[in-house]
């Protein structure tokens, strides 16, 4: 069962633009972490954060975590039509686990 | 340049047949993971090892799925007999555990049960 869920499903946005990308999940965490997917590629580590960090930047990446909300987005600043591609949440499927859970994942496309 | 090698990338056959895909973690890694990936369910953790010792295969179809670590550099999951539900992209992906957190994936093996 997914534990974290992405929001929007699908986002398409001009280059230059910004995109942010949702995620809330249901149990407690020890860190949460964002991947990228290609078409037809394997699953891409961008960023992880800590359960108590509330942000972290990665170059034009930017993620928050509100563990009070159990929500995490993530910011991708200036994007450029290289970015198109799947962006997913993942969480450690109960609190200290090496398990990783993943949402379902929003699909980026980004305009040139 | 370290990564996780999977093969075969694309298998197609029918059903009833024996499927194995193999991974090859990265030298080092103390975990490895099985996910599959489907439109309708997304990522599905199927089975995860720690130093080679199964800890988790509870997401799998334990009738018909079996996963191996027969050494440090080798990973199997075996389908037996495949169905066509079995399609899907099945991903493997090998981390350090707790150390890092984080997972490196290979490309995928696209299985089509016809």
């Amino acid at each position: 069962s997914q534990q974290g869920e992405e929001d929007p499903q699908a986002l398409s946005i001009q280059e230059g633009e910004n995109a942010t990308m949702n995620c809330s999940y249901k149990t407690s965490i020890n860190n949460l972490q964002w991947y990228r997917q290609n078409s037809g590629r394997g699953l891409v580590h961008l960023i992880l954060i800590r359960s108590n960090e509330r942000e972290k930047h990665s170059g034009r990446l930017r993620v928050t975590l509100d563990t009070s909300k159990k929500s995490s987005s993530l910011l991708i600043t200036a994007s450029r039509a290289a970015d198109t591609a799947s962006y997913f949440c993942a969480t450690d499927a109960q609190g200290g686990s090496e398990k990783l859970v993943f949402g379902k994942g929003t699909k980026l496309t980004v305009n040139p | 340049d370290a990564r996780v090698t999977q093969t075969p990338r694309h298998k197609v056959t029918e059903m009833g047949q024996e499927v194995t895909m193999r991974c090859q973690p990265i030298l080092g890694h103390n975990t490895v993971f099985w996910y599959r990936q489907t439109m309708m369910q997304g990522l599905e953790l199927l089975a995860y090892f720690r130093n080679r010792a199964p800890l988790d295969d509870s997401g799998m179809p334990k009738d018909r799925f079996s996963a191996e670590m027969p050494d440090a550099t080798l990973a199997t999951l075996k389908i037996q007999p495949s169905e066509p539900r079995d399609s899907a992209v099945y991903f493997c992906a090998s981390g350090l555990g707790l150390n890092t957190g984080e997972l490196f994936f290979g490309e995928g093996s696209r299985l089509t049960v016809l």
